[in-house]
């Protein structure tokens, strides 16, 4: 199988920075994205990691380890309206479906 | 950028009705649509690939007979529920591969009655 592993659920507070893991199968890898998804909404692209190492866009990092099947994504400086889930994807060759894991529920509390 | 345009955004139906999900690629090309249904706290589960002018391809678990698929041009993809029951009801999105990445549509909430 191709099972992408994330916590299911993380509470954090405003204003702090938060850590989401995600640990996939490397055997066929071609790129990982990482999503935001307010519930009944479309995912919303954040960053997309196919080599290794750290990519900062604002608020927002992605890290990603190829040889350890790793990836993170980093929040800074967390806001209510982060709160959201969070979705790991690899693409594993071509043209083919992302495969999601089953998605991180962060809470940003007061 | 990429866009597709995906109808309806909401729609309540009677069990044993069917329903048509229309997802259009706006300014690009789709020759791949990737359709995804997500129950209420669960990821993104892929129901099935539609390639423009051959048979989709379904996943395992996914009747056919149910869930019909049309590509039938570069631009649209269909998704047809038939005799939608209960346990349908779920959020249904489409995805397309483009030259930037992965184009979603809005979704689909799919509730019946």
């Amino acid at each position: 199988g191709q099972n992408i592993d994330q916590p299911t659920e993380m509470t954090a507070t405003e204003g702090a920075i938060v850590q989401i893991n995600c640990t996939y199968q490397t055997s066929g890898f071609n790129g990982l994205f990482w999503y935001q998804q307010h519930a009944g909404e479309a995912p919303t692209f954040l960053s997309y990691n196919v080599l290794d190492g750290l990519e900062e866009k604002g608020r927002f990092s992605s890290f990603l380890s190829r040889s350890k099947g790793y990836s993170y994504l980093l929040l800074k400086e967390l806001q209510m309206k982060d709160s959201a889930s969070y979705l790991c994807a690899v693409i594993y060759s071509g043209n083919t479906p992302l495969v999601f894991g089953k998605g991180t529920r962060l809470s940003v509390i007061a | 950028g990429a866009v597709v345009s995906q109808h309806p955004s909401r729609v309540i139906c009677k069990s044993g009705t069917s329903v048509k999900i229309e997802c259009r690629s706006l300014d690009f090309q789709a020759t791949t649509m990737f359709w995804y249904r997500q129950f209420p706290k669960q990821s993104l589960m892929l129901m099935a690939t539609s390639n423009e002018g051959s048979k989709a391809t379904y996943e395992q678990g996914v009747e056919k007979d149910k869930f019909l698929i049309n590509h039938a041009s570069l631009t649209l993809s269909t998704l047809t529920v038939a005799s939608a029951h209960p346990e349908d009801s779920s959020f249904y999105i489409c995805s397309a591969p483009g030259t930037t990445g992965y184009t979603f549509g809005s979704g689909t909430r799919l509730t019946v009655v």
